[in-house]
């Protein structure tokens, strides 16, 4: 069972356009939202990530939104560019219970043409 | 780079042998993650140790097998090898600590490809 289910699976954009990659979730006891990106050859690196107790989170151009009534977050790139493109990960994880485990989406591979 | 080390980069065997992926964490970090990317079934995770002790399975078939030695790093074992574990093999390592969030530092993998 996908404990944290990512969407789309692929996505292509030309470049300064904002592409939206999105995820759901199930457990609530998850506390912990991060977002990976990996480029080819390369293991995943950590973006940024995001606690339930704030909706939004920016770094640079990128930008989390949190709907902790939803139970969905997703990964907004500002101003995307060529360089961006990669495979990004959602995942989300409890400390409490699961002690450091991570639960991973499925992927969304980026393409931000020039 | 993220401070984790793997060896070896890349592996070729052939079905029904048996096969050692090393793992270095981070200096510090206490916890080692193992995980499995293929194509159709994403990041999968295996296996978690924290300072020598196994802390959490996954999806990691009775074949595969792996432990952290007291110096931290970490290997996992592969035996009976079959085509369907062709894939990349992440090692991640975290410190655990009460205040952290568990940010994973990934290694740049093992592609195993089995013949």
């Amino acid at each position: 069972q996908q404990q944290v289910k990512q969407s789309p699976q692929s996505l292509i954009v030309q470049k300064g356009g904002i592409p939206i990659i999105n995820c759901a979730y199930e457990n609530t006891a998850f506390d912990y939202f991060p977002w990976y990106q990996q480029f080819p050859g390369k293991g995943p690196a950590l973006l940024i990530a995001i606690r339930p107790d704030v909706s939004e989170k920016k770094e640079g151009r990128f930008t989390i939104s949190f709907n902790k009534s939803a139970k969905q977050f997703s990964l907004h790139i500002m101003d995307s560019q060529p360089g961006d493109s990669a495979t990004y990960f959602c995942a989300a994880g409890d400390r409490g219970s699961t002690l450091g485990r991570l639960y991973f989406g499925r992927g969304t591979q980026l393409t931000v043409w020039p | 780079d993220s401070g984790v080390t793997q060896t070896p980069k890349h592996l070729i065997t052939a079905t029904g042998q048996r096969v050692t992926l090393r793992c270095s964490p981070r200096s510090g970090d206490l916890s080692v993650y193992w995980y499995q990317q293929s194509l159709d079934q994403g990041l999968q995770f295996l296996i978690q140790y924290y300072n020598g002790e196994e802390r959490a399975k996954g999806n990691i078939l009775e074949r595969f097998s792996a432990q952290q030695f007291p110096d931290l790093h970490s290997e996992l074992n592969l035996s009976s090898l079959e085509l369907g574990d062709s894939a990349l093999y992440f090692c991640a390592s975290s410190v655990e600590g009460l205040a952290a969030y568990n940010e994973q530092f990934f290694g740049p993998g093992t592609r195993l490809t089995v013949l």
